[in-house]
């Protein structure tokens, strides 16, 4: 079993939804999550940091951690075709930099 | 200012040769860690240096080795490329250990 589960997809949504992503992890002592985007031959841009359970807001953007579930979510609103890209959650157990990452979710968001 | 960059862009050897990577961090920031990215995969932890040590090793061979220098830039070599060893090499830099991490470009590595 993978330390963390995310469905590759892709996921089609049409310009507008809402776009629901999420990832499982099976080791409570991961303490520290983000959401990184990457868009085709790119390295990965950093979206959201969180380090608690609950959400957290940042625009379009929101991130969502269920510690007691070992469950993280990341929701975009009103999406657009610039969303277009593979969106990886990954994991800390003591912020030191060492991430563990999903296999990633493949997302196309259709004019 | 200039965010993590990595050289070279693209890279092609061939089995058994030996490869070097750069990554330059981004000014101050003192953390740098090393990941590989497998085409269809999320990237996978290979090391990481803070202040010139090695804090962390992931579970790749020993004919990985990463090292850092005295102006935080960092170079990792990987010996004896197989096929498999053909992926995206991302370095990450952050200002201090359990900050958030930043990405380069990567290093598009092809082993043939």
């Amino acid at each position: 079993q993978k330390e963390v589960e995310q469905d590759p997809g892709p996921l089609s949504v049409p310009e507008g939804a809402i776009v629901s992503l999420n990832c499982t992890y099976s080791n409570s002592a991961f303490q520290y999550f983000m959401w990184y985007r990457q868009y085709s031959r790119k390295g990965p841009e950093l979206l959201m940091y969180t380090y608690s359970s609950g959400n957290k807001e940042d625009g379009r953007f929101t991130a969502q951690v269920d510690k007691s579930s070992k469950y993280i979510s990341l929701f975009i609103r009103d999406s657009q075709p610039s969303d277009s890209a593979t969106y990886l959650c990954a994991i800390d157990k003591a912020a030191g930099n060492k991430l563990t990452f999903g296999g990633g979710t493949r997302v196309l968001v259709k004019p | 200012d200039a965010g993590v960059t990595q050289s070279p862009t693209h890279l092609i050897k061939t089995r058994g040769q030996h490869v070097t990577l750069r990554c330059s961090p981004i000014s101050g920031h003192k953390s740098v860690s090393w990941y590989q990215q497998v085409l269809g995969q999320g990237p996978q932890f290979i090391f990481q240096y803070y202040e010139k040590e090695e804090r962390g090793r992931g579970n790749f061979p020993d004919r990985f080795s990463a090292r850092q220098f005295p102006n935080y830039s960092s170079e990792l070599n990987v010996n004896a490329l197989l096929l498999g060893d053909s992926a995206l090499y991302l370095c990450a830099s952050s200002l201090v250990e359990g900050r958030h991490a930043f990405f380069g470009q990567g290093t598009r590595l092809t082993v043939v």
